[in-house]
């Protein structure tokens, strides 16, 4: 069974700290990473993509990427209340080029 | 630049009824996929289509649900004979080529409720 894995939260930060959500994969050939923002009642939002092992920053976003120990995480520098959201990874599995697979999400509340 | 247009925004349907939802995909993008979230549930990946064909069905269920996307207009998703367990909210992305090397973007969906 293909797995992506989350901590559903809520996972609290304050205001201006750093916010770090992780998620892991079961699949050691997967490719293509992916983090989406979803508000409540809102659609997911695409952040970053990654695809190679190692950082990659955006703005206040880095996604971090180790295929070796099958996990991807997004760091978000100075946190903002408006950053409270769930947040979706996603991934596309070895021979499963056609679809994302999510995770489940973690929630992110940041505090005042 | 117009994103992903998916309509009606919110469906209620009679259990028995059929329901059809719309996706319009961003121009220049020639692949739709289509994603069911139940509440408190993550996002289940349905279809897959291209202009005229449907790539992969895995998770669409066997009976009642359908899926087309033809060479002109939106991608329809349809479901004959809804039941109370069909209400969820209805997600269409699409992508300009396959999301193993594309990013993929979502529609507002359709929330749709059976009574």
């Amino acid at each position: 069974q293909k797995e992506v894995e989350q901590n559903s939260g809520p996972l609290s930060v304050p205001e201006g700290a750093i916010a770090s959500l992780n998620c892991t994969y079961s699949d050691r050939g997967s490719q293509s990473f992916f983090w989406y923002r979803q508000y409540s009642g809102k659609s997911p939002e695409l952040i970053m993509s990654i695809y190679s092992n190692g950082d990659k920053e955006d703005g206040r976003f880095t996604a971090q990427l180790n295929k070796a120990s099958q996990y991807v995480s997004l760091l978000i520098r100075d946190s903002q209340p408006s950053d409270s959201a769930t947040y979706l990874c996603a991934l596309t599995f070895t021979g499963t080029a056609s679809k994302l697979t999510f995770g489940t999400g973690t929630r992110l509340q940041v505090t005042l | 630049n117009a994103g992903v247009m998916q309509n009606p925004r919110h469906l209620v349907r009679r259990r028995g009824q059929e329901a059809r939802l719309r996706c319009s995909p961003m121009k220049g993008h020639s692949h739709v996929y289509w994603y069911r979230q139940l509440p408190e549930e993550g996002l289940k990946f349905m279809v897959y289509l291209q202009k005229e064909n449907i790539i992969d069905e895995s998770g669409m269920p066997k009976e009642r649900f359908s899926a087309e996307f033809p060479k002109e207009g939106p991608s329809i998703l349809r479901i004959q004979q809804v039941v109370r367990g069909d209400s969820a909210a209805y997600f269409c992305a699409s992508s300009p080529g396959q999301v193993l090397n594309t990013e993929a973007f979502f529609g507002q969906g359709t929330r749709l409720t059976v009574v």
